[in-house]
C-alpha cells in the first residue's frame, strides 16, 4: 500500500463549480499535512498547510480527519487558472532520523469555460 | 533576485557518462533537498541535507553522489548514468520540515 493515496484525476469540472479532492495516508503517526499545487511542468508550490480543525485560506478549505487517516482539499468557484495537478504530502517523523515528507501522485484538475 | 535555481534546466546524456546536476539557494536555509519525479511515483526524495557537511540518503539514492560544502549549493552526481535515472529532478530548500521551496526543476534524459 502507498504512503500517500490520491485519485489521479483528472477531474473536469466548470467554471464555478465546487471540487473536492481526498487523500489518504498509511502512517497513523504521520504528523503534519499539506497541499501543493504544481502546474504543468512547472515546480511544486505550497498552496496550504492542513490543521487538525481544519483551514481555510479564500475559495480553498482544508480538512483532516485523523481517525480515518484521510485529508481533502474544497475549491470553490472553481476558476480556470486552479487548473493544475494537487499535491497531498505528508510529514512524519522518524526516532533517530530527521521527518520525512511523502508526496502523493497529485490528482489533476482540468477547469474549462 | 533571491530565490532557488537550478542548472542546467535540460539536460541529455549517454549511459555511463557522469553528470552533476547544480542547485544554489539565497535564503541561506538549513535544509536542502533533491527529489525526483516519475510518472506513477509522485516526488521520491534522493538525499537530503540539514546543513553545511551533513547529508543524508532518501528513499532513492543508488546511483547518486551528493556534497554541500556551502550551505547555498546542493550539487547532485550521477556517477555513471543509467536509462531508468531519466527523470525530472527538483531540488528544494527549506527552513525547516515544513514548507519547502522547489527550483525549477533540471529535465534529464539518458540515451
Amino acid at each position: 500500500r502507498k504512503e500517500v493515496e490520491q485519485d489521479p484525476g483528472p477531474f473536469n469540472v466548470p467554471e464555478g463549480a465546487t471540487v473536492a479532492f481526498n487523500c489518504t495516508y498509511s502512517n497513523s503517526a504521520s504528523q503534519s499535512f499539506f497541499w501543493y499545487r504544481q502546474d504543468c511542468r512547472k515546480e511544486p508550490k505550497l498552496l496550504m498547510s492542513v490543521y487538525s480543525s481544519g483551514n481555510e485560506d479564500g475559495r480553498f478549505t482544508a480538512q483532516l480527519n485523523r481517525a480515518s487517516q484521510y485529508i481533502s482539499l474544497l475549491i470553490r468557484d472553481s476558476k480556470l487558472s486552479d487548473s493544475a495537478t494537487y499535491l497531498c504530502v505528508v510529514r512524519t517523523s522518524y526516532t533517530g532520523t530527521a521527518s520525512k515528507l511523502t508526496f502523493g501522485t497529485g490528482t489533476r484538475l482540468q477547469v474549462t469555460l | 533576485d533571491a530565490g532557488i535555481t537550478q542548472s542546467p534546466r535540460y539536460k541529455i546524456t549517454e549511459t555511463g557518462r557522469q553528470v552533476t546536476l547544480m542547485c544554489h539557494q539565497t535564503w541561506s536555509h538549513s535544509y536542502m533537498f533533491w527529489y525526483r519525479q516519475d510518472l506513477g511515483h509522485g516526488l521520491r526524495l534522493i538525499y537530503y541535507s540539514a546543513a553545511a557537511d551533513i547529508t543524508d540518503k532518501g528513499e532513492v539514492p543508488d546511483g547518486y553522489v551528493v556534497s554541500r560544502s556551502k550551505t547555498e549549493n546542493f550539487p547532485l552526481t550521477l556517477e555513471s548514468a543509467t536509462r531508468s535515472q531519466t527523470s525530472v529532478y527538483f531540488c528544494a530548500s527549506a527552513e525547516n520540515y515544513n514548507e519547502q521551496f522547489f527550483g525549477p526543476g533540471t529535465r534529464l534524459t539518458v540515451l
